[in-house]
């Protein structure tokens, strides 16, 4: 069962406007959340996280929000550049019962950012 | 630091063969993590490693795979004997500290194919 779910396989947005992908989660002891971005033939690279105590983080043109109560969210890229093309990866992880420490990471399937020039 | 480095970046191999992939984790970093990534299954965790030791291998999928880290700069993943359906591009990552407020830095892959 898909703790992380990414519904949208990709997402095609123009240039200059804005790109919204989304993230269900479905455990609730998740308390930090992150994004991370794929280019192809590379590794995941780190994005932007927010933790469960906040609903909002920015960091330039990205964006995150969280609605705990929904298990949501989202990533937010004003305005969209066609050098963010990539997939893009949502992430949870929670509290480990033993070490009190936040040590797996659980990805969702990721969604194929396109933009166009 | 080069980071997180895997070889090979591609790996053709006839069912049945063993399969062993390498990572070297960034110095430092006290975990290391491989995951697999597939299109049905996006990117799983097979197995952790945390100075050392391994944690939580319950992401492994049969016995046919395995994972050691002998000391804190080397880390392989086996798979005895292969099977098409372990196809899949396999990350290591690495972080300096399990705490819920670091990110994982990840290797390039390595795209293993079997046939």
């Amino acid at each position: 069962d898909q703790q992380v779910k990414q519904n949208s396989p990709s997402l095609s947005v123009q240039e200059g406007r804005i790109s919204i992908l989304n993230c269900d989660y479905t455990n609730s002891m998740f308390d930090y959340f992150l994004w991370y971005k794929k280019y192809p033939a590379e590794g995941p690279t780190f994005l932007i996280s927010i933790s469960s105590i906040k609903d909002k983080n920015e960091d330039g043109r990205f964006t995150v929000f969280l609605n705990k109560s929904a298990k949501h969210l989202s990533l937010h890229i004003v305005p969209s550049q066609p050098g963010d093309s990539a997939v893009y990866f949502c992430a949870a992880s929670a509290l480990s019962g033993e070490t009190g420490g936040s040590e797996k990471l659980v990805f969702g399937k990721g969604t194929k950012l396109t933009v166009n020039p | 630091d080069a980071g997180v480095i895997q070889s090979p970046r591609h790996e053709v191999t006839e069912m049945g063969q063993e399969v062993t992939l390498r990572c070297k984790p960034i110095s430092g970093h006290d975990y290391l993590f491989w995951y697999r990534q597939t299109m049905m299954r996006g990117l799983e965790l097979l197995i952790y490693f945390n100075n050392n030791v391994p944690i939580d291998d319950s992401g492994m999928p049969e016995d046919r795979f395995s994972a050691k880290m002998p000391n804190a700069s080397f880390s392989t993943l086996k798979i005895q004997p292969s099977e098409p359906r372990d196809s899949a591009v396999y990350f290591c990552a690495s972080t300096p500290s399990g705490f819920m407020n670091t990110e994982a830095f990840f290797g390039q892959g390595t795209r293993l194919t079997v046939v």
